[in-house]
């Protein structure tokens, strides 16, 4: 089945530490998006990759990082810079520019 | 920049009223998406609306985009509990960026 993957689904850190959430896709996309999404606040874009090797920053890309080495996975790192990460990661991707996003399940991840 | 304002933020109805949400921007929009999320699921694409005016159905959706296309609404005919959950609205950032920009959306609650 075609779709995108995140993993794990639950994700637990301790304060200090760096997590890395993985995002893979077997659509064939080139866009690829990280969100975090807070209640209230709908999802605020980290960042996106619109092509293998290249990324650009989103609203809110203070202490994350991501990479794009290939065109199906885009993994993103929480850093301990990163003064509030408990939150709910989206990961999308899509085909071109003005076509629909696809998300995947999501990760929870919360500070310890 | 580039933000989308959508309101109401919650709304709550007894099942079988209508149901509005409202998606504003200060800039004009290439285009405006709808998605749907259901508690504790992911964001689902509904609809791409392009022209200006242009007002498209899914059912008892009625999605409209406003004739400068700074604003759209998605209206929803007598609500149903299935349609429970957040709606939000998206636009592609100006330019050729890549961008995907949510709105904070709209938390539906219907009543039985």
């Amino acid at each position: 089945d075609g779709g995108i993957t995140q993993s794990p689904k639950y994700l637990f850190r301790k304060e200090g530490q760096n997590v890395t959430l993985s995002c893979e896709q077997n659509l064939n996309h080139d866009a690829m998006y990280w969100y975090r999404q807070d209640p209230g606040q709908g999802l605020r874009l980290i960042y996106y990759s619109q092509i293998v090797n290249d990324f650009q920053k989103g609203d809110i890309a203070e202490g994350y990082s991501v990479s794009r080495e290939k065109k199906e996975s885009f993994p993103l790192t929480v850093t301990s810079a990163q003064k509030n990460p408990t939150a709910f990661y989206l990961c999308a991707s899509k085909p071109s520019r003005d076509t629909e996003a696809f998300f995947g399940q999501g990760t929870r991840l919360t500070v310890v | 920049g580039q933000q989308v304002m959508q309101i109401p933020q919650y709304q709550h109805v007894q099942e079988g009223e209508d149901f509005t949400t409202y998606c504003n921007s200060s800039t004009t929009l290439s285009n405006i998406q709808w998605y749907k999320q259901r508690p504790g699921g992911h964001p689902v694409f509904l609809i791409q609306l392009v022209k200006s005016g242009e007002v498209k159905k899914q059912k008892r959706l009625t999605f409209q985009f406003g004739e400068a296309k700074k604003n759209s609404s998605l209206h929803i005919t007598a609500t149903q509990t299935t349609d429970v959950g957040t709606y939000f609205c998206a636009h592609r950032g100006s330019g050729n960026t890549g961008k995907l920009i949510f709105g904070q959306g709209t938390t539906l609650q219907v009543k039985p």
